[in-house]
């Protein structure tokens, strides 16, 4: 299994442009995650789906964040506009039926 | 309010040592517990867990404790080597849960 698939690996925008992150879990896992990291908070939960429905999205922290999981087998977590305290690394993750994450390798975003 | 707490942000160990690393949690509802470790440019990967049911778990050279009086967990690394350098997180869920709460992490260094 190739594990969670993200896209880009990095990304440089300006404010006020719109940003799309994708996540391709793997296959199989019911439960998708987007996770936020920064330094002052660590590891933060944005939003969860469980089989495509969002459960979760108390962690978004305003209305400039959305995400989406169309299929089984695609994510997206967008920012419109962003702004330079967006900037961070976002991780999506993946997981079956226990309780142990699978995580991508994470998109570097930065806002300048 | 952080529900699961890592009071080092970084720790340093000499190689062939023993590396302990500490979590707190607040929330009693808790009742497994993971660490992930965390290379630079990569996601965070399961290391091992733990369930309240239990006091101490063992896979090879790491083994973690459960205080749950205490709501204390650590992480116990024997002997520390140098690919054990890398951030690990405390991670914690709550039966019927679905989402993992992170602490910040310590970032663990393996000196020579």
């Amino acid at each position: 299994d190739a594990g969670v698939i993200q896209s880009p690996r990095h990304e440089v925008t300006e404010m006020g442009q719109e940003v799309t992150l994708r996540c391709k879990p793997i296959s199989g896992h019911d439960y998708l995650f987007w996770y936020r990291q920064t330094m002052m908070r660590g590891l933060e939960l944005l939003i969860y789906f469980n089989n495509n429905v969002p459960i979760d999205d108390s962690g978004m922290p305003e209305d400039r964040f959305s995400a989406k999981m169309p299929n089984a087998s695609f994510s997206t977590l967008k920012i419109q506009p962003s702004e330079p305290r967006d900037s961070a690394v976002y991780f999506c993750a993946s997981r079956g039926w226990d309780e142990k994450l699978f995580f991508g390798s994470g998109t570097q975003l930065s806002v300048l | 309010d952080q529900q699961v707490k890592q009071n080092s942000p970084s720790l340093s160990v000499q190689e062939g040592r023993i590396s302990i690393l500490n979590c707190d949690y607040t929330n009693s509802m808790f009742d497994y517990f993971l660490w992930y470790k965390k290379y630079p440019a990569e996601g965070p990967t399961f290391l091992i867990s733990i369930s309240s049911i239990k006091d101490k778990n063992e896979d090879g050279r790491f083994t973690v404790f459960l205080n749950k009086s205490a709501k204390h967990l650590s992480l116990h690394i024997v002997p520390s080597q140098p690919g054990d350098s890398a951030v690990y997180f405390c991670a914690a869920s709550v039966v019927g849960a679905d989402g993992l709460t992170f602490g910040k992490g310590t970032h663990l260094i393996i000196q020579p």
